[in-house]
Protein backbone atom coordinates (compact mmCIF):
# COMPACT_ATOMS: atom_id res chain seq x y z
CA UNK A 1 0.00 0.00 0.00
CA UNK A 2 0.99 3.50 -0.43
CA UNK A 3 1.57 5.17 2.68
CA UNK A 4 4.01 8.08 3.84
CA UNK A 5 4.92 8.40 7.09
CA UNK A 6 5.98 11.68 9.24
CA UNK A 7 6.93 10.37 12.15
CA UNK A 8 7.30 13.63 14.35
CA UNK A 9 4.55 15.66 15.03
CA UNK A 10 6.28 18.60 16.72
CA UNK A 11 9.72 19.46 16.29
CA UNK A 12 11.82 22.03 18.55
CA UNK A 13 14.91 23.60 17.80
CA UNK A 14 17.06 26.85 18.72
CA UNK A 15 18.00 29.23 15.60
CA UNK A 16 20.88 28.36 13.88
CA UNK A 17 20.91 24.42 15.04
CA UNK A 18 20.85 22.12 12.13
CA UNK A 19 17.03 20.76 11.53
CA UNK A 20 15.85 17.20 9.90
CA UNK A 21 12.43 16.57 9.54
CA UNK A 22 12.02 12.93 8.53
CA UNK A 23 9.62 11.26 6.20
CA UNK A 24 9.74 7.54 5.08
CA UNK A 25 7.18 5.87 2.06
CA UNK A 26 5.98 2.63 1.27
CA UNK A 27 5.22 2.54 -2.30
CA UNK A 28 6.26 -0.57 -4.93
CA UNK A 29 7.52 1.27 -7.93
CA UNK A 30 9.67 4.43 -8.66
CA UNK A 31 7.67 7.49 -7.09
CA UNK A 32 8.20 11.08 -7.01
CA UNK A 33 8.16 12.74 -3.82
CA UNK A 34 7.87 15.81 -2.30
CA UNK A 35 8.16 18.41 0.59
CA UNK A 36 4.94 21.18 0.56
CA UNK A 37 5.16 23.75 3.54
CA UNK A 38 2.71 25.79 5.39
CA UNK A 39 3.65 29.11 6.52
CA UNK A 40 1.31 30.46 9.40
CA UNK A 41 -2.26 32.45 7.62
CA UNK A 42 -1.15 30.71 3.99
CA UNK A 43 -2.03 28.64 1.84
CA UNK A 44 -0.03 25.43 1.48
CA UNK A 45 3.23 25.70 -1.22
CA UNK A 46 5.57 23.12 -3.06
CA UNK A 47 9.54 23.72 -0.96
CA UNK A 48 10.89 21.25 -3.25
CA UNK A 49 10.71 17.49 -5.15
CA UNK A 50 13.29 15.45 -5.23
CA UNK A 51 13.16 14.69 -9.23
CA UNK A 52 14.41 19.13 -9.29
CA UNK A 53 17.83 18.29 -7.09
CA UNK A 54 17.30 22.05 -5.51
CA UNK A 55 17.85 23.52 -2.36
CA UNK A 56 15.21 26.30 -1.68
CA UNK A 57 15.08 28.16 1.56
CA UNK A 58 18.45 26.20 2.29
CA UNK A 59 16.61 23.16 2.36
CA UNK A 60 17.29 19.89 1.00
CA UNK A 61 16.25 16.70 0.89
CA UNK A 62 17.55 13.36 -0.77
CA UNK A 63 15.98 10.34 -1.97
CA UNK A 64 17.48 7.22 -0.15
CA UNK A 65 15.17 4.27 -1.75
CA UNK A 66 17.53 1.81 0.44
CA UNK A 67 15.96 3.08 3.85
CA UNK A 68 13.17 4.39 1.44
CA UNK A 69 13.19 7.85 3.29
CA UNK A 70 13.16 11.38 1.97
CA UNK A 71 14.10 13.49 5.02
CA UNK A 72 14.08 17.47 4.82
CA UNK A 73 17.11 18.90 6.45
CA UNK A 74 18.62 22.26 6.97
CA UNK A 75 22.67 22.81 8.35
CA UNK A 76 21.50 26.16 10.02
CA UNK A 77 17.96 27.20 11.49
CA UNK A 78 15.75 30.77 11.09
CA UNK A 79 13.07 32.02 12.88
CA UNK A 80 10.98 32.16 9.49
CA UNK A 81 11.70 28.42 8.96
CA UNK A 82 8.59 28.12 11.83
CA UNK A 83 5.74 26.18 10.03
CA UNK A 84 3.80 23.00 9.12
CA UNK A 85 5.98 20.87 6.28
CA UNK A 86 4.13 17.77 4.74
CA UNK A 87 5.86 15.34 3.04
CA UNK A 88 4.11 13.27 -0.44
CA UNK A 89 4.47 10.84 -2.67
CA UNK A 90 2.89 10.30 -6.34
CA UNK A 91 3.66 7.56 -8.43
CA UNK A 92 3.69 9.67 -11.89
CA UNK A 93 6.64 11.27 -13.37
CA UNK A 94 4.66 12.16 -16.78
CA UNK A 95 1.17 12.38 -15.89
CA UNK A 96 -1.32 13.49 -12.67
CA UNK A 97 -2.24 11.04 -10.75
CA UNK A 98 -2.73 10.29 -7.07
CA UNK A 99 -0.74 12.21 -4.32
CA UNK A 100 -0.60 10.89 -1.24
CA UNK A 101 0.87 13.24 2.15
CA UNK A 102 2.19 12.25 5.27
CA UNK A 103 0.27 13.96 8.47
CA UNK A 104 2.65 16.85 8.79
CA UNK A 105 5.60 17.70 11.47
CA UNK A 106 5.16 21.13 12.72
CA UNK A 107 8.66 23.06 13.51
CA UNK A 108 8.99 25.46 15.90
CA UNK A 109 12.35 27.57 15.91
CA UNK A 110 12.93 29.05 19.15
CA UNK A 111 14.75 32.51 19.37
CA UNK B 1 -4.94 34.76 -13.06
CA UNK B 2 -3.68 34.92 -9.53
CA UNK B 3 -4.19 31.24 -8.65
CA UNK B 4 -6.73 28.67 -7.61
CA UNK B 5 -9.54 29.84 -6.44
CA UNK B 6 -11.96 28.22 -3.86
CA UNK B 7 -15.30 29.50 -2.29
CA UNK B 8 -17.10 30.22 -0.15
CA UNK B 9 -13.91 30.70 2.19
CA UNK B 10 -16.60 29.70 5.03
CA UNK B 11 -19.45 27.61 5.05
CA UNK B 12 -21.61 26.64 8.17
CA UNK B 13 -24.52 24.15 7.72
CA UNK B 14 -27.14 21.98 9.38
CA UNK B 15 -26.62 18.13 10.12
CA UNK B 16 -28.16 16.99 7.24
CA UNK B 17 -27.99 19.69 4.62
CA UNK B 18 -26.18 19.15 1.04
CA UNK B 19 -23.34 21.53 0.12
CA UNK B 20 -21.48 22.87 -2.86
CA UNK B 21 -17.90 23.70 -2.96
CA UNK B 22 -16.40 25.14 -6.17
CA UNK B 23 -12.76 25.18 -6.89
CA UNK B 24 -11.36 27.86 -9.56
CA UNK B 25 -8.04 26.47 -10.88
CA UNK B 26 -5.31 28.27 -12.59
CA UNK B 27 -6.03 28.56 -16.16
CA UNK B 28 -4.41 25.68 -18.16
CA UNK B 29 -3.98 23.43 -15.64
CA UNK B 30 -5.16 20.25 -16.94
CA UNK B 31 -4.96 18.47 -13.25
CA UNK B 32 -7.42 19.20 -10.36
CA UNK B 33 -7.21 17.76 -6.65
CA UNK B 34 -9.64 17.73 -3.70
CA UNK B 35 -8.46 17.09 -0.18
CA UNK B 36 -9.20 17.09 3.23
CA UNK B 37 -7.63 18.63 6.14
CA UNK B 38 -9.17 17.62 9.47
CA UNK B 39 -8.26 19.50 12.63
CA UNK B 40 -4.89 17.21 13.85
CA UNK B 41 -4.48 15.08 11.06
CA UNK B 42 -2.67 15.58 7.79
CA UNK B 43 -4.24 16.00 3.87
CA UNK B 44 -6.55 13.41 2.58
CA UNK B 45 -6.96 12.80 -0.81
CA UNK B 46 -10.51 12.36 -2.16
CA UNK B 47 -9.93 12.60 -5.84
CA UNK B 48 -8.18 14.27 -8.86
CA UNK B 49 -9.32 14.81 -12.51
CA UNK B 50 -7.03 15.25 -15.17
CA UNK B 51 -9.39 16.94 -17.35
CA UNK B 52 -12.91 16.60 -16.95
CA UNK B 53 -12.30 12.89 -16.12
CA UNK B 54 -11.47 11.54 -12.59
CA UNK B 55 -9.40 8.23 -13.32
CA UNK B 56 -9.12 7.88 -9.22
CA UNK B 57 -12.25 8.45 -7.01
CA UNK B 58 -10.81 5.46 -4.23
CA UNK B 59 -10.30 9.30 -1.28
CA UNK B 60 -13.99 9.69 -1.32
CA UNK B 61 -14.97 8.62 2.35
CA UNK B 62 -18.59 8.19 1.08
CA UNK B 63 -21.46 8.08 -1.28
CA UNK B 64 -22.42 11.10 0.53
CA UNK B 65 -19.32 12.50 -1.81
CA UNK B 66 -19.38 13.60 -5.36
CA UNK B 67 -17.39 15.59 -7.50
CA UNK B 68 -17.62 16.95 -11.49
CA UNK B 69 -15.21 18.82 -13.92
CA UNK B 70 -16.94 20.81 -16.76
CA UNK B 71 -14.65 22.19 -19.81
CA UNK B 72 -11.72 21.10 -18.01
CA UNK B 73 -11.80 24.05 -15.98
CA UNK B 74 -14.19 24.95 -12.56
CA UNK B 75 -14.67 21.67 -10.30
CA UNK B 76 -17.39 21.25 -7.64
CA UNK B 77 -17.01 19.32 -5.03
CA UNK B 78 -20.96 18.05 -3.14
CA UNK B 79 -21.77 16.97 0.12
CA UNK B 80 -25.02 15.42 0.66
CA UNK B 81 -26.74 15.00 3.98
CA UNK B 82 -23.99 16.48 5.64
CA UNK B 83 -22.97 15.06 9.26
CA UNK B 84 -20.50 16.58 12.08
CA UNK B 85 -17.41 14.26 10.64
CA UNK B 86 -17.52 16.21 7.53
CA UNK B 87 -16.24 19.46 9.36
CA UNK B 88 -12.91 19.94 7.84
CA UNK B 89 -11.18 22.17 5.33
CA UNK B 90 -11.47 21.06 2.02
CA UNK B 91 -8.25 21.75 -0.24
CA UNK B 92 -8.19 22.18 -4.16
CA UNK B 93 -4.79 22.23 -6.06
CA UNK B 94 -4.26 22.32 -9.84
CA UNK B 95 -1.10 21.23 -11.72
CA UNK B 96 -0.04 21.29 -14.99
CA UNK B 97 0.76 18.15 -17.51
CA UNK B 98 3.70 16.52 -15.54
CA UNK B 99 3.79 20.06 -13.08
CA UNK B 100 4.05 20.20 -9.53
CA UNK B 101 0.23 21.59 -7.66
CA UNK B 102 -0.78 25.31 -6.84
CA UNK B 103 -3.11 25.02 -4.01
CA UNK B 104 -6.14 27.26 -3.30
CA UNK B 105 -6.80 28.51 0.53
CA UNK B 106 -9.31 26.30 0.96
CA UNK B 107 -13.20 25.90 2.16
CA UNK B 108 -13.79 25.88 6.24
CA UNK B 109 -16.75 23.62 6.37
CA UNK B 110 -18.74 23.23 9.69
CA UNK B 111 -21.39 21.22 10.40
CA UNK B 112 -23.38 21.94 13.28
Amino acid sequence: AQRVTQPEKLLSVFKGAPVELKCNYSYSGSPELFWYVQYSRQRLQLLLRHISRESIKGFTADLNKGETSFHLKKPFAQEEDSAMYYCALSGGYSSASKIIFGSGTRLSIRP
Amino acid sequence: GAGVSQSPSNKVTEKGKDVELRCDPISGHTALYWYRQSLGQGLEFLIYFQGNSAPDKSGLPSDRFSAERTGGSVSTLTIQRTQQEDSAVYLCASSPHMGSQYFGPGTRLTVL
